[in-house]
């Protein structure tokens, strides 16, 4: 099967700007989950989607948002930039059932100035 | 809800060496521990887990050891190689949806 994809692979935007990334699941996953990574903080949850609908969600503000559609792919949503916002975005993907591991995508890297 | 300490944040062995790497977490409802290994520049990956209903896991030279009662797990890596070296992260599984705690990471380096 192939892995776990993330569109595009770097972003570089200004403050203020807003971004979309994506993220298509292994085939036959139904939940997404994204994460952000920076140094020294690890990784963050953001969101988790399954089955089109958030199931859970992290403690960031409302400018951090997502969707899934019905093929499980979903897509992120930064609005109004922050230099902050600077960090790796990883999504990760697995069957959403208790005990499954996720498996995680290359990561989007966005630059902020 | 869940909160995951890792310790150490870094560790140096030599190889040959044995790592250990310990996390503690709060909630007693996870049910799931992942060990992930993140390369320089690359995604996490998967290197071993554990559920909550057994004590202990091996496979190869890495292993993972449960104490639900401490609430605490570690990962253990027998005769080190400098290939070891990376970012090891635990996790825990909160027990609504799929939602994973991730440590802070440890880095480690494996000096040949």
């Amino acid at each position: 099967k192939a892995g776990v994809t993330q569109t595009p692979r770097y972003l570089i935007k200004t403050r203020g700007q807003q971004v979309t990334l994506s993220c298509s699941p292994i085939s036959g996953h139904r939940s997404v989950s994204w994460y952000q990574q920076t140094p020294g903080q690890g990784l963050q949850f953001l969101f988790e989607y399954f089955s089109e609908t958030q199931r859970n969600k992290g403690n960031f503000p409302g400018r951090f948002s997502g969707r899934q559609f019905s093929n499980s792919r979903s897509e992120m949503n930064v609005s109004t930039l922050e230099l902050g916002d600077s960090a790796l975005y990883l999504c990760a993907s697995s069957t959403g059932t208790a005990g499954e591991t996720q498996y995680f995508g290359p990561g989007t890297r966005l630059l902020v100035l | 809800g869940e909160n995951v300490e890792q310790h150490p944040s870094t560790l140096s062995v030599q190889e040959g060496d044995s790592a250990v790497i310990k996390c503690t977490y709060s909630d007693s409802a996870s049910n799931y521990f992942p060990w992930y290994k993140q390369e320089l520049g690359k995604r996490p990956q998967l290197i071993i887990d554990i559920r909550s209903n057994v004590g202990e896991k091996k496979d190869q030279r890495i292993a993972v050891t449960l104490n639900k009662t401490a609430k605490h797990f570690s990962l253990h890596i027998t005769e080190t190689q400098p290939e070891d070296s990376a970012v090891y992260f635990c996790a825990a599984r909160g027990n609504t949806g799929n939602q994973f705690y991730f440590g802070t990471g440890t880095s480690l380096t494996v000096i040949p």
